[in-house]
């Protein structure tokens, strides 16, 4: 119940394209939804996220799809670069809690060839 | 700028050695973690702190131990090194108080057991 399971493992895409990596979760009581992205030789930083009120959240290129009937999320990179090429990661946790603590999907390597 | 600094980027031990993994972070955050980062496992919790002194398991504690005796300073101890053990590890902290408690990560140490 405390699982994310994210897919998929890899993706390769052409520039330009449209990459989708998909999230599901099973405790309906996750109340925040964020994505890491990690850049090879560093560590994860918060990319975006979405409270299970809306049912999508769009920063620039990225956008958060969210179905809360489904316990469903997935990210959307619009006109991908190759500059997006890394792994991304999709997390749960309880919002109201006070340690902050994220489960964390599996993670998803994205390459996006020119 | 945020800082999340750890002690070492590589690390190459023998089998049965202590291994002492330091984690700094510049943001008087009250909210410490270290993960394991394996390809297809994702990011899994070792330990987090959430105040000086104060520590929980997370997800995968078993041959591990922490020690916060400054808010800024997270150290994850490894009593007894195994092969099992290599692996990248991540340091975050985060500040507990608003909803999204963004959790920043320091760069990461790969740790290689012999």
């Amino acid at each position: 119940q405390q699982q994310v399971k994210q897919s998929p493992q890899s993706l390769i895409v052409q520039k330009g394209g449209i990459p989708i990596i998909n999230c599901a979760y099973e405790n309906t009581a996750f109340d925040y939804f964020p994505w890491y992205q990690q850049f090879p030789g560093k560590g994860p930083a918060l990319l975006i996220a979405i409270r299970p009120d809306v049912s999508e959240k769009k920063e620039g290129r990225f956008t958060i799809s969210f179905n809360k009937s489904a316990k469903q999320f997935s990210l959307h990179i619009m006109d991908s670069q190759p500059g997006d090429s890394a792994t991304y990661f999709c997390a749960a946790s309880y919002g109201s809690s006070n340690t902050g603590k994220l489960i964390f999907g599996q993670g998803t390597t994205l390459q996006v060839k020119p | 700028d945020v800082k999340v600094t750890q002690s070492s980027r590589y690390l190459v031990k023998r089998t049965g050695e202590k291994v002492f993994l330091e984690c700094v972070q510049d943001m008087d955050h009250e909210n410490m973690f270290w993960y394991r980062q394996d390809p297809g496992l994702g990011l899994r919790l070792i330990y987090f702190s959430y105040d000086v002194k104060m520590k929980e398991k997370g997800d995968i504690p078993e041959g591990y131990s922490v020690s916060r005796e400054k808010k800024e300073r997270f150290s994850l101890i490894l009593e007894s090194a195994s092969t099992n053990q290599t692996s990248m590890y991540l340091c975050a902290s985060s500040f507990p108080q608003g909803f999204t408690k963004t959790q920043y990560f320091g760069p990461g140490t790969r740790l290689l057991v012999l």
